[in-house]
């Protein structure tokens, strides 16, 4: 099975502070996505990537930067956190016509 | 433009009872839909998936949903509901340039 790993569960970040949220994937997908998880809003699209060095913007982008140096890696970067970026943070990758395969999440605190 | 929208915000029905989750969608073409869910602090999980082919769509843990073109609806259905399928359900639709779009969630409560 598709494995996506983030490598924070949960975190408290003070703002202003340059917070890099970690994702890995083990199956060589091309694709892979950074969504934000806020009640009665669903999941909305931040950035994505469907190769390395390569981004696009999603619906969310502002205050997001991303980088994919590596295939199996895409990081999602708060330049300057704020208090309005607290969220729960999945990111996902996909490959072919199959479903997105996602992390367990990143719940982050801004204060 | 590609939306989805889940119109109950929660989901109630007694153990052993069948139970629906509604999903209604907009998009031009042909639909790719596809049916989540989230247990308390996960991930997403993928249930199920509408590509093409036979309208009702079986997937993980005995649900099912029936696509219907002329309502642009993908509902997802159980015949009969445990306790443990008590969590949040997304529906969504692949959007363009292969993005998944989202429904805001149903949260199903299923009651001993």
């Amino acid at each position: 099975d598709v494995k996506v790993t983030q490598s924070s569960r949960y975190l408290v970040k003070r703002t202003g502070e340059k917070v890099f949220l970690e994702c890995v994937q083990d199956m060589d997908h091309e694709n892979m996505f950074w969504y934000r998880q806020d009640p009665g809003l669903g999941l909305r699209l931040i950035y994505f990537s469907y190769d390395v060095k390569m981004k696009e913007k999603g619906d969310i982008p502002e205050g997001y930067s991303v980088s994919r140096e590596k295939k199996e890696r895409f990081s999602l970067i708060l330049e300057s956190a704020s208090t309005n970026q607290t969220s729960m943070y999945l990111c996902a990758s996909r490959a072919g016509d199959s479903g997105y395969t996602f992390g367990s999440g990143t719940r982050l605190t801004v204060v | 433009a590609q939306s989805v929208a889940q119109p109950e915000d929660q989901v109630n029905v007694a153990e052993g009872n069948p139970l629906t989750v509604k999903c209604t969608y907009s998009v031009s073409g042909n639909p790719y839909l596809f049916w989540y869910v989230q247990y308390p602090n996960r991930g997403l999980q993928f249930l199920l998936k509408y590509i093409t082919g036979d309208n009702l769509v079986k997937g993980s843990y005995g649900f099912e949903a029936e696509f219907n073109k002329s309502q642009t609806s993908f509902h997802l259905k159980k015949p009969s509901a445990l306790v443990s399928d008590s969590a949040l359900y997304f529906c969504a639709v692949r959007g363009p340039t292969d993005k998944l779009i989202f429904g805001t969630g149903t949260r199903l409560q299923v009651f001993p």
